[in-house]
This record gives structure tokens, sequence and C-alpha cells, in this order.
């Protein structure tokens, strides 16, 4: 069975420039997350998805930051434009509804604000 | 607030065990949950206590949960060098927030 897959695994950009991560869930799972990781601490919460809709997106600075989940499937982030603290890991996960805590990671996409 | 403390770092000769420990504010969550970290992988789900039980043994580790205290901790027996990760304490809080702490980075000394 595929994992939860995202891409790039790397992006490299210049600040004020737009970005975009990609990612997909393990088939069935309905609940899909977006975590940001900065250096030498714990993933934070970006927005969570139950199916299509956002449930909570609290965290997630609006200004500038955007997410969709069409179909609810596959998932997009978006940042634009980027600025230097936004250089962290960008994780993307998924649970079966009612998974509570029990969150399937993907690889990550690191990315650098230059 | 909803807060997890974790130490940062950890280092143990192989063989010994690793205890690795937690602290947590309120929550009601049903359960709680260790993760772990290899470099440049994602974080992988190792095990998780019900929190009506206060420990639960699975092979080589075993949790332990005080909630008088709110503490939570991992042991690792028999520590090996493939054991070399960070480890995350994640406690869901209101709404299945899931959050983590700040991860304990644990070195094998051979």
């Amino acid at each position: 069975e595929a994992g939860v897959v995202q891409s790039p695994r790397y992006k490299i950009i210049e600040k004020k420039q737009p970005v975009a991560f990609w990612c997909n869930p393990i088939s069935g799972h309905n609940t899909l997350y977006w975590y940001r990781q900065n250096l030498g601490q714990g993933p934070e919460l970006l927005i969570r998805y139950e199916n299509e809709e956002a449930v909570d997106d609290s965290q997630l600075p609006k200004d500038r930051f955007s997410a969709e989940r069409l179909k609810g499937v596959d998932s997009t982030l978006k940042i634009q434009p980027a600025e230097l603290g936004d250089s962290a890991v960008y994780l993307c996960a998924s649970s079966p509804t009612g998974g509570q805590g029990s969150l399937f990671f993907g690889s990550g996409t690191q990315l650098s604000v230059l | 607030g909803e807060d997890v403390e974790q130490s940062l770092f950890l280092s143990v000769r192989e063989g010994d065990s690793s205890v690795i420990n937690c602290t947590y504010t309120d929550s009601s969550s049903t359960y709680l949950y260790w993760y772990k970290q290899e470099p440049g992988a994602g974080l992988q789900l190792l095990t998780y206590i019900f929190s009506n039980m206060d420990m639960k043994q699975d092979q080589r580790l075993t949790v332990l949960l005080n909630k008088k205290d709110k503490h939570l901790s991992l042991r690792i027996a028999d520590t090996q060098t493939g054991d070399s990760a960070i480890y995350f304490c994640a406690v869901p809080f209101g709404n299945e927030k899931l959050t983590f702490g700040t991860g304990t980075r644990l070195t094998i000394i051979p």
C-alpha cells in the first residue's frame, strides 16, 4: 500500500516568490493535515480537512497561505509571497475518520527561502 | 493553554535502556502518542496508550502514564543503533488537535 506522497521533496526560492506543495494521502483516508516543522521543533498544525471541508484552519496565516482539497483527495498548500521566516519542512499527513492521533505522515517538503 | 514539553537530547550506550520523558498541560484526550522521526523522513507512529491505562508494553517499548502528574514516558529496552532518531510525544487537545512536543534526539553511544 502506498503511503502519503508529497512533492516536491526540496524547494529553494527567493523571498516574495510564490510556492506550492502537493500531497496525495493514503487511499480511503478522509482526514488530511498540513503541518509545518521548524528546525529543532515539533510539527505545528496549519490546517485540517475532513474530506473537502477545512474544519480547523485557525493556525493558517491566511494573508499569505492558502490550501485546497478539491474532491476530497489530493491537496495543495500555497504560499504567496514567501518570506524568509517560511523556511521549514512542510509535512502532510492523513488518517481515517476518527483516527484521532494515529496519523500517517509523508516525507515532507523542505522549503528554503533566500 | 496547550503545551507539551520534552527534553531536547538523550545519549545512551548501546544495549542500555533509554527513557524519554514528556509532560503536558491538562488534556481530556482518550489516547496519548509517541512518534519517531528518522533523518530526512516524516514522523512514524511508534506506539500509543489509552488514557485509562498506566502502562503499556509492546516488545522493547514500554509506555508509562501518570495522569495525576500529567507525565508520559517511553522506555526502549536494549537500545540499538537503529533506535537513533527524534522521538515526539503527541497529545490531542480539544477538537482532536494533535499537539507535538519539541522532540527528544536520541543518540546511541557504541
